[in-house]
């Protein structure tokens, strides 16, 4: 069980345009995700908390206008990098935790990544 | 200071030996914590969690925590080759839902 569906896994597009990346939980509900971006042989990074029917939150540093998050149900997030340059190009990665089980107890489950270049 | 710090390695052991990673964090709050292990051009998959004090053992891995040092380490033992990867330590503290990550330990298991 809980397993999150990230896709794409890889895409690559011209610069200037935009690419959505869609997270989802496929056995579980989740009122929040999170959105991670990681650089070759770096550390995880969060970029943001996505909250289901509200705003997401941003970490410090992190344009909001430039990666778009919309969490339209308990089961759905997506990623959107807008005007994508190449040092956007990175290793996108969400994760969530399953609403149902108490917070102390309920690790973060990770979609597989998406890998996004940008020309 | 960092929230969560690990040393980056690279951590080498021969196959069949222990393989010891550890972690410290900062918050005294912290509630629940989780080693998690990313091979390369992936992403993380969950290992193993702990909460109480003591050793937590799931098969090869045991997992320590020492609330009192602020301390959590993870045990692997009779390494194999498949487990060369870095390994992420996670902190959850007080009612946050997100993880705060170390910057992880890459290990190297050789023949």
């Amino acid at each position: 069980g809980a397993v999150v569906s990230q896709h794409p896994s890889r895409v690559i597009c011209k610069s200037g345009t935009s690419v959505k990346i869609e997270c989802r939980s496929l056995d579980f509900q989740a009122t929040t995700m999170f959105w991670y971006r990681q650089f070759p042989k770096k550390s995880l990074m969060l970029m943001a908390t996505s909250n289901e029917g509200s705003k997401a939150t941003y970490e410090q540093g992190v344009e909001k206008d430039k990666f778009l998050i919309n969490h339209a149900s308990l089961t759905l997030s997506t990623l959107t990098v807008t005007s994508a340059h190449p040092e956007d190009s990175s290793f996108y990665i969400c994760s969530a935790r399953d609403m149902g089980k108490a917070l102390f107890n309920s690790p973060l489950h990770f979609g597989n990544g998406t890998r996004l270049t940008v020309t | 200071q960092k929230e969560v710090e690990q040393n980056s390695g690279p951590l080498s052991v021969p196959e069949g030996a222990i393989a010891s990673l550890n972690c410290t964090y900062s918050d005294r709050g912290s509630q629940s914590f989780f080693w998690y292990r990313q091979y390369s051009g992936k992403s993380p998959e969950l290992i193993m969690s702990i909460y109480s004090n003591g050793d937590k053992e799931d098969g090869r891995f045991t997992a320590q925590l020492n609330k009192a040092s602020q301390y959590v380490s993870l045990l692997i033992r009779d390494s194999q080759p498949s487990d060369s990867a870095t390994y992420l330590c996670a902190v959850r503290g007080g009612t946050a839902s997100k993880l705060t990550f170390g910057t992880g330990t890459r290990l190297q298991v050789t023949l």
